[in-house]
């Protein structure tokens, strides 16, 4: 079965830097990648969707990259913030419904 | 504009209690539902899905069920309680039809449930 695999260990970066969250699917390619923001306590936010035709898509200050062939999504953050920080998943659509990964909590430290 | 409710945000319930958790989205027709489960530190779990009235699907047997009585109301419920049952439930919903993919969900303000 599909799994999606996120970094567990929390990324702290400067403030001004770019944010760099990397995204792993295991098995089967999917049609579409989403990202969220989830703050503690408090449901996802979605925030970008990239399809598997697409290499690149972008938000404002985000990035998501799609790499069928690495297995992987990159989710960038540039000129981050402090405001930024929270958890950051990657969801895979699957079969029915959403399969999320675990997230990678980002802290940007002023 | 769309908006989901979910209630209540916070519960604590004994061991073997019932349980009834309520998601309501207003703004939107024949939305696709979901609840899921997250533990603590831990990544979200789909418990249950629906693309209409009636219409349930299961993704981890246990002992909760999901009833979907209106097109915009999604209950989840328990007959009785476990310790495992501890966690953070959340309901969000996304565009229907019965597409459930390439859109983006959103979701409720979760529920706290612990079981003592």
């Amino acid at each position: 079965s599909q799994k999606i695999e996120q970094n567990s260990e929390a990324l702290n970066i400067q403030e001004g830097k770019t944010a760099t969250l990397t995204c792993n699917y295991t098995n089967y390619s999917p049609a579409y990648l989403q990202w969220y923001r989830q703050d503690p306590g408090r449901g996802p936010v979605f925030l970008l969707l990239i399809r598997e035709n697409e290499k690149e898509k972008r938000k404002e200050r985000l990035k998501v990259t799609f790499d069928t062939t690495l297995k992987q999504s990159l989710f960038h953050i540039t000129a981050s913030q402090p405001a930024d920080s929270a958890t950051y998943l990657c969801a895979d659509t699957g079969r029915r419904a959403l399969t999320f990964g675990s997230g990678t909590r980002l802290q940007v430290q002023p | 504009s769309q908006t989901i409710h979910q209630w209540p945000a916070t519960l604590v319930q004994p061991v073997g209690s019932p349980l009834s958790l309520e998601c309501t989205v207003e703004g939107t027709s024949n939305p696709n539902l979901y609840w899921y489960r997250q533990a603590a530190g831990r990544g979200l779990q789909l418990l249950f899905y629906s693309v209409g009235i009636g219409q349930i699907s299961s993704e981890v047997p246990q002992n909760l069920s999901a009833s979907r009585p209106q097109d915009r109301q999604f209950i989840l419920s328990s007959k009785k309680l476990l310790l495992s049952d501890s966690g953070f439930y959340l309901c969000a919903w996304s565009v229907g039809q019965g597409q459930t993919r390439g859109n983006g969900y959103t979701f409720g303000s979760g529920t706290r449930l612990t079981v003592v």
